[in-house]
């Protein structure tokens, strides 16, 4: 079956550094991958989708890149925040635009000061 | 400005009794999603429409239902509220069509408590 893995521990980031996230996906070749970010009893919010034909795409801090041979997406935050302290999602998507989405579990992202 | 609300906010019921979650969204979009949330789970999608009258099941549908009478809403009826019923619940909407992010926009939540 389909199956998307995040790091199911929190990751713990000091101020400033570059924050990493992974995202490994099985058993499916999605069309289109895309990040969330869901802060403590709000629903998630989209950041950034990117395409299986780009290797990489930026948002202000933000980059995200997309390995379809490793089956892997890593997110990127430069310069990291305490305010970029939430939990990121990922999620995929097949090529129909009637292709329904399917979610990781999410990794917890703290960032001290 | 566009948005999508969920009411209530806050559910407690009991065992056997029937809930009815509402959804309601002003983005005009066709599609519309519930999905429900647990630890260590992520977010498992219960049902789904892609228009006026469509319903499809998700993966975890079984005790739900869902109808679509009109663009704006797709109410969740749990029909006998089970513990295992216990989640926050998500509801989210998005364009339709190829051209399209399908970026999917995300409801308040709902914590439903069944005793």
């Amino acid at each position: 079956s389909q199956k998307i893995e995040q790091n199911s521990e929190a990751l713990n980031i000091q101020e400033g550094k570059t924050a990493t996230l992974t995202c490994n996906y099985t058993n499916y070749s999605p069309a289109y991958l895309q990040w969330y970010r869901q802060d403590p009893g709000r629903g998630p919010v989209f950041l950034l989708l990117i395409r299986e034909n780009e290797k990489e795409k930026r948002k202000e801090r933000l980059k995200v890149t997309f390995d379809t041979t490793l089956k892997q997406s890593l997110f990127h935050i430069t310069a990291s925040q305490p305010a970029d302290s939430a939990t990121y999602l990922c999620a995929l998507r097949g090529y129909s635009s009637a292709s329904k989405i399917i979610f990781g579990s999410g990794t917890r992202l703290s960032i001290r000061p | 400005d566009a948005e999508i609300t969920q009411s209530p906010r806050h559910k407690i019921t009991e065992t056997g009794r029937q809930v009815t979650l509402a959804c309601h969204q002003t983005w005009n979009h066709n599609n519309m999603f519930w999905y429900r949330q647990d630890l260590g789970h992520g977010l498992r999608l219960i049902h789904y429409s892609y228009g006026v009258q469509d319903t499809n099941k998700g993966e975890v549908s079984d005790g739900y239902s869902v109808s679509r009478s009109n663009t704006e809403d797709l109410p969740l009826t749990l029909e006998s509220a089970a513990s295992s019923q216990t989640s926050v619940y998500f509801c989210a909407s998005s364009e339709s069509g190829t051209s399209s992010y399908n970026e999917q926009f995300f409801g308040p939540g709902t914590r439903l408590t069944v005793l």
